[in-house]
């Protein structure tokens, strides 16, 4: 066990929809990282917060976003759902050791299936 | 930016046997390559990782090895054992120390009894 969590872990909607993915780092984490995984793109980096900044975008979709709380948990919002959105969704968590270098932990996922 | 492959695709051996995948990365600033782990309906676990100032680490049955030079590292697992079996991915990151991983697209390792 990681110690991020993910919520749901299965979410399956229609074409058109819109959906929220939930986040919590591990605790004392600050920056959460959001990919998805799927079969033909394997494991892609969608966006990265920092204590509630926007730190760095990838190949995130105009129609995703993505905000952190002061809580820290993050939420990742896809709207307009289509067909090859289908994936799973990983957020991953990082901490810092003592030379200041940086690890990653991913939490469970959350399937996503749209019919 | 930072582009990394993963070979081979798929790796069978027999349980006791060793195992080694191998990747290659584009981006010669990149500093830091984690191996991780994923189990059928699970995340990535992060299994060991290396930073670019080492050219190896061990932990119990698992090695990486890294060469700057020729931009690959390896992952290898000895004494295989079928829990080892999963999908294994390996990552690169650009300069500095932190930011987003580039992954590799897997190797799915069987570990047969």
């Amino acid at each position: 066990d990681s110690g991020v969590t993910q919520t749901p872990k299965h979410l399956i909607t229609a074409t058109g929809q819109r959906v929220t993915l939930r986040c919590s780092p591990r605790s004392g984490d600050l920056s959460v990282y959001w990919y998805q995984q799927s079969l033909d793109q394997g494991l892609q980096f969608l966006i990265q917060y920092y204590n509630g900044e926007e730190r760095a975008k990838g190949n995130i979709l105009e129609r995703f976003s993505a905000q952190q709380f002061p809580d820290l948990h993050s939420e990742l919002n896809l709207s307009s759902l289509e067909l090859g959105d289908s994936a799973l969704y990983f957020c991953a968590s990082s901490a810092w050791d003592r030379m200041y270098q940086e690890t990653q932990y991913f939490g469970p996922g959350t399937r996503l299936l749209v019919l | 930016g930072e582009n990394v492959e993963q070979h081979p695709s798929t790796l069978s051996v027999q349980e006791g046997d060793s195992a080694v995948i191998k990747c290659t990365y584009s981006d010669s600033a990149s500093n830091y390559f984690p191996w991780y782990k994923q189990e059928l309906g699970k995340g990535p676990q992060l299994i060991i990782d290396i930073r670019s100032n080492v050219g190896e680490k061990k932990d119990q049955r698992i090695a990486v090895t890294l060469n700057k030079t020729a931009k690959h590292f390896s992952l290898h697992i000895t004494e295989t054992q079928p829990e080892d079996s999963a999908v294994y991915f390996c990552a690169g990151r650009g300069g500095g120390s932190q930011g987003n991983l580039i992954f590799g697209k897997g190797t799915k390792l069987s570990v047969k009894p």
